[in-house]
């Protein structure tokens, strides 16, 4: 089944405390991003690789980190979490730039 | 500045009836635009798209329109359903100036149909 899946589903963490969000695709995309939804602000996207190796800030990417080693794997890093990145996050892939995207569930993330 | 607009506030039809959203933009000139449904807790889900050079899209009970001289687009669902219920995101295609294009996403209108 073509998909995106991400881990963890759900995270509470503290403050400054390093953590990391997985994204993978099974379908071959070489473009895949990274977005944050907030109420009132809709989806905002933080980074974005458009193949291995290859990644560009998108429009919010201040306090994260992103690394593309292979062309499945996408994950999104924060060194030092914040309170307000608490937000639920979504990891996306598409055949290419602006095309139509497939959504991972959802990373619901907690900073206190 | 350049903005998406859609209702913030949530459009409630009966059943049967047709829903009608609307996605407005300023200051933008996208190449093509495209629609996605979120359930609440889940990740979008991509419906159709539309170029610059087409007026109407129909998939199914689904019709977009898209008018570049009014930057508007409508999203239509035919014969509602009540499994219809989620909220519906626009998202334009921009050109950046420095090159290349990115998707820029609307905060979306909650749709509920009634029995």
């Amino acid at each position: 089944e073509a998909q995106v899946t991400q881990n963890p589903r759900y995270l509470i963490t503290v403050t400054g405390k390093k953590l990391t969000v997985t994204c993978s695709q099974n379908m071959n995309h070489e473009y895949m991003s990274w977005y944050r939804q907030d109420p009132g602000l809709g989806l905002r996207q933080i980074y974005y690789s458009m193949n291995v190796e290859v990644t560009d800030k998108g429009d919010v990417p201040e306090g994260y980190k992103v690394s593309r080693k292979e062309k499945r794997n996408f994950p999104l890093i924060l060194e030092s979490p914040s309170p307000n990145q608490t937000s639920l996050y979504f990891c996306a892939s598409s055949v290419r730039l602006a095309g139509d995207l497939y959504f991972g569930p959802g990373t619901r993330l907690t900073v206190l | 500045s350049q903005k998406i607009e859609q209702n913030s506030e949530a459009l409630n039809i009966q059943e049967g009836k047709t829903a009608t959203l609307t996605c407005n933009y300023t200051n933008y000139s996208p190449a093509y635009l495209q629609w996605y449904r979120q359930d609440p807790g889940r990740g979008p889900v991509f419906l159709l798209l539309i170029r610059e050079n087409e007026k109407e899209k129909r998939k199914e009970r689904l019709k977009v329109t898209f008018d570049t001289t009014l930057k508007q687009s409508l999203f239509h669902i035919t014969a509602s359903q009540p499994a219809d219920s989620a909220t519906y995101l626009c998202a334009l295609d921009i050109i950046l100036t420095g090159g290349g294009n990115k998707l820029t996403f609307g905060t979306g209108t909650q749709l509920k149909v009634e029995l």
